[in-house]
């Protein structure tokens, strides 16, 4: 099935480093969603964004919506061991209408204490 | 309030039998979609579910179905498995709104061994 295109596919990191990754596509997404994915456990939400050169917050984290549409990225500042897991990039091509997320292949992201 | 509930969280089943997850989404949500993850693969969409009725499928065979109950919860049934079908299933509930972006939020999923 079609996906998004993620990179990094993983990063080994010093803690206290900045981390960005980011996702981007050939075709026009209207809703950018990033998750976070424990192992065993179902992806958290950390930031939705809605609108095309938007950028938001969370703590520590940043993302932004392309002005293109077709692209995104994330960022941690300040990294710490809790930050460890797998990050997914997921994009939404309806216009509010529909619940189907086409998602990246994800980021892994180790961090060194 | 409640986040998303998936049963049961862990199954393993025999090659041609088949098997039933289920998914209680967040009250007030009525979308419903289900995605499998695999390592190669990744987190691809199953189908969606709205008020009862299929709104979105994704490339899976038929072997896979699933419907919703007038409460919004879900059930996926997969017939026949097969040993590729191992996966960790997540389901993801939606309070979707015509004309802005939804948020999506998962369930800790169900960790599905074929044997």
């Amino acid at each position: 099935g079609q996906q998004l295109n993620q990179s990094p596919q993983s990063m080994f990191i010093q803690e206290g480093e900045d981390v960005s990754m980011n996702c981007t596509s050939s075709s026009i997404f209207n809703t950018w969603l990033w998750y976070k994915q424990d192992p065993g456990e179902g992806p958290v939400l950390l930031i939705a964004l809605y609108k095309a050169g938007e950028l938001t917050s969370n703590g520590r984290l940043t993302a932004q919506f392309g002005i293109t549409r077709k692209d995104s990225f994330l960022n941690i500042s300040a990294s710490i061991p809790s930050d460890v897991g797998i990050y997914f990039c997921a994009g939404q091509k309806g216009s509010g209408n529909t619940g189907k997320l086409i998602f990246g292949q994800g980021t892994t992201l180790q961090v060194k204490p | 309030k409640a986040g998303v509930t998936q049963t049961p969280r862990y199954l393993i089943k025999t090659r041609g039998q088949q098997v039933t997850l289920s998914c209680s989404p967040i009250s007030g949500h009525r979308s419903v979609s289900w995605y499998q993850q695999t390592p190669g693969q990744g987190l691809q969409f199953l189908f969606e579910y709205f008020s009862e009725t299929q709104r979105n499928k994704g490339n899976f065979p038929g072997r896979f179905s699933g419907r919703q109950f007038s409460n919004s919860r879900s059930e996926m049934n997969v017939s026949t498995l097969e040993l590729g079908d191992s996966a960790l299933y997540l389901c993801a509930s939606s309070l979707v709104q015509a004309g802005s972006g939804t948020e999506a939020f998962f369930g800790q999923g169900t960790r599905l061994t074929v044997v």
